[in-house]
């Protein structure tokens, strides 16, 4: 099956630009999330789907983050306006649902790099 | 904010060797999870745990859970050059959603 894609796998841009970074996860799984990996870092969780509902955006920096998942499939994540503090990777995972409950298997994409100059 | 801290944050080893590391988490899990990524590279699930579970096993990999402590131990066996990666462990905490929450991650350098 295909894994999780996302796109673009490298952006720059100037400080106070927008960027959207856009995720497919795989076919089936419901549990979509976007984390944020800083260089030497484990992943920070930003905001989780369950289907098309966030369910967890408490981590998400509300005044210039922002996500959607429409119709509970793709989901794209914006920055706008970014800040240099904004350079890192973002990485989308997604997860299918069990019977009772997540199976906690997460597969990642590649990634997102974005640096902010 | 992180639950689990891996320990020790680096480790270099000789090809063959085995390698361990830990985990400690602070609140109360339903599982506990283990990732390897390679540089560049998108985080690979290696294997879960659950709350009620003690050890498992999965190919050269041994997974230890001890909900007393908190802790859980990564085994490598025999290990390779392309078992050079970052690890981290993850924990999905008991609320109504599962959390997954990921630690800081071990470097770990298998060296030929």
């Amino acid at each position: 099956e295909a894994g999780v894609v996302q796109s673009p796998r490298y952006k720059i841009i100037e400080k106070k630009q927008p960027v959207a970074f856009w995720c497919n996860p795989i076919s089936g799984h419901n549990t979509l999330y976007w984390y944020l990996q800083n260089l030497g870092q484990g992943p920070e969780l930003l905001i989780r789907y369950e289907n098309e509902e966030a369910v967890d955006d408490s981590q998400l920096p509300k005044d210039r983050f922002s996500a959607e998942r429409l119709k509970g499939v793709d989901s794209t994540l914006k920055i706008q306006p970014a800040e240099l503090g904004d350079s890192a990777v973002y990485l989308c995972a997604s997860e299918r649902q069990g019977p009772q409950r997540n199976t906690g298997e997460l597969f990642f994409g590649e990634g997102s790099r974005l640096t902010v100059l | 904010s992180q639950q689990g801290e891996e320990d020790p944050q680096a480790l270099s080893i000789q090809e063959g060797e085995n390698a361990t590391m830990n985990c400690s988490y602070k609140t109360s899990i339903n599982n506990l999870q283990w990732y390897r990524q390679n540089s560049g590279r998108g985080l690979v699930h290696l294997i879960l745990i659950r709350s009620n579970e003690r050890e498992k096993h999965s190919g050269r990999l041994r997974v230890t859970l001890d909900t007393s402590k908190k802790s859980s131990s990564l085994l490598i066996t025999a290990s390779r050059a392309a078992d050079t990666a970052s690890y981290f462990c993850a924990t999905a905490t008991k609320t109504s959603y599962d959390k997954v929450i990921f630690g800081p991650g071990t470097s770990l350098s298998v060296i030929p």
